[in-house]
């Protein structure tokens, strides 16, 4: 039973370029959420989404960053016009349902932008 | 808004010692609190879920506390080894929504040989 699965897991990008990190989730796992870390920072929080669906954005920056669950395929955090403050580890989790359950963290997926 | 502290920010202990870290949250009002271990250039790895309805939680040589009322966990190592040295990271869920977690910035444990 495969973890939550993150990729790719090193990325470079340069300045004004787009950036694309997928998951996909655990197994059976409909909720999706996703989390930066900045060098030298905690974990905050971005976006949580089901199926289809962005249940709370809260944490997400209002410009240049947009998140997607299809029915089909895995999510994906989309970067636009990447910046240098950009660069960091962006972590999806997964959990069966929508509280009360074990969160679980893929790999993460470090992004460099130069 | 809802703070997580942890302390130490860094520990080194020799192996075999029993040793505790320590997190504390501001607002008590929390659904659950996960423990997770994460190593240098690596994902989380989850350690023990304690829901806001119970005390503690034990997995092998861990242990974790829940004190919700003062707003303190603590996760109790024993026995420690080599293979410990990694950084933990609390993070509460609070309750009315099922999204966020809110991290601690970790602490830092060394075990040396």
């Amino acid at each position: 039973n495969a973890g939550v699965m993150q990729n790719p897991r090193h990325l470079v990008r340069r300045r004004g370029q787009e950036a694309r990190l997928r998951c996909s989730p655990m197994k059976g796992h409909s909720h999706v959420y996703w989390y930066r870390q900045l060098p030298e920072e905690g974990l905050k929080f971005m976006v949580y989404l089901q199926k289809e669906n962005i249940i709370d954005e809260s944490g997400m920056p209002k410009e240049r960053f947009s998140a997607e669950f299809p029915k089909e395929g895995p999510s994906i955090l989309r970067i636009q016009q990447v910046v240098r403050g950009d660069s960091a580890a962006y972590f999806c989790a997964s959990s069966l349902t929508g509280s009360g359950n074990t969160i679980y963290f893929g790999e993460g997926s470090w992004l460099t932008v130069v | 808004k809802q703070e997580v502290t942890q302390i130490p920010a860094a520990l080194s202990v020799p192996e075999g010692e029993n040793l505790v870290l320590n997190c504390s949250f501001t607002d008590s009002a929390i659904y659950n609190l996960q423990w997770f271990r994460q190593d240098p250039g690596k994902g989380l790895t989850s350690l023990l879920l304690i829901q806001s309805s119970q005390r503690e939680q034990t997995s092998g040589r861990l242990n974790a506390s829940l004190d919700k009322s003062s707003g303190r966990s603590t996760l109790y190592i024993a026995a420690s080894q080599p293979g410990d040295s990694a950084t933990y990271l609390c993070a509460v869920r609070p309750t009315g929504t099922a999204s966020k977690l809110t991290f601690g910035t970790g602490t830092r444990l060394q075990v040396t040989l």
